[in-house]
């Protein structure tokens, strides 16, 4: 069965940095690849999707990269805030109909 | 975006009652929703799919006599844990998604539930 692999349980980053968030999947490449954004206690807030034929994909100061050959995706958050910190979370769409598999999350903190 | 309401947001219940949890389509037709549990600081993992007039679906290990969906409406899924348990208290988040691919999912701000 997929599996999916998010690094580290957490990455701290001073303020005006850029965050780089890895998610490594295990078996065929899904039909689209999202992440989302998850507060303590709140449901998942979208972030990207990104389709099993693109490379990139860019939305103000968040970066998408997938890779299909190395089974992975890159998030990228440029100038950081401490408003960015939250757990994100990489989910797998596997045939485009929202039914996904998450990611454990890395959690993401900004020091000022 | 769209708005998937989810009430309650928490409830605490004693062992062996039921709980009901609500996820409402605000402002458009969801022809799937899908429930998630998420333990603390695990991945949410999918409990099963809910299509509108149907049966729903159930991921491998969820016993659909514990965990009954309802997808009455295109706007409406509810999920009632039956004489619950200790062990069922969780976060349960909905999701719901309209008609075709290439669409994002929407999500419920979750039910916290705590199982006395």
């Amino acid at each position: 069965s997929q599996k999916i692999e998010q690094n580290s349980e957490a990455l701290n980053i001073q303020e005006g940095k850029t965050a780089t968030l890895t998610c490594n999947y295990t078996n065929y490449s899904p039909a689209y690849l999202q992440w989302y954004r998850q507060d303590p206690g709140r449901g998942p807030v979208f972030l990207l999707l990104i389709r099993e034929n693109e490379k990139e994909k860019r939305k103000e100061r968040l970066k998408v990269t997938f890779d299909t050959t190395l089974k992975q995706s890159l998030f990228h958050i440029t100038a950081s805030q401490p408003a960015d910190s939250a757990t994100y979370l990489c989910a797998l769409d596997m045939d485009g109909y929202n039914k996904l598999i998450f990611g454990a999350g890395t959690r993401l903190a900004v020091h000022p | 975006g769209a708005v998937v309401s989810q009430h309650p947001s928490r409830v605490i219940c004693k062992s062996g009652t039921s709980v009901k949890i609500e996820c409402r389509s605000l402002d458009f037709q969801a022809t799937t929703m899908f429930w998630y549990r998420q333990f603390p600081k695990k991945s949410l993992m999918l409990m099963a799919t809910s299509n509108e007039g149907s049966k729903a679906t159930y991921e491998q290990g969820v016993e659909k006599d514990k965990f009954l969906i309802n997808h009455a409406s295109l706007t409406l899924s509810t999920l009632t844990v039956t004489s619950a348990h200790p062990e069922d208290s969780s976060f349960y988040i909905c999701s719901a998604s309209g008609t075709g691919t290439n669409t994002e999912a929407f999500f419920g701000q979750g039910t916290r539930l705590t199982v006395v």
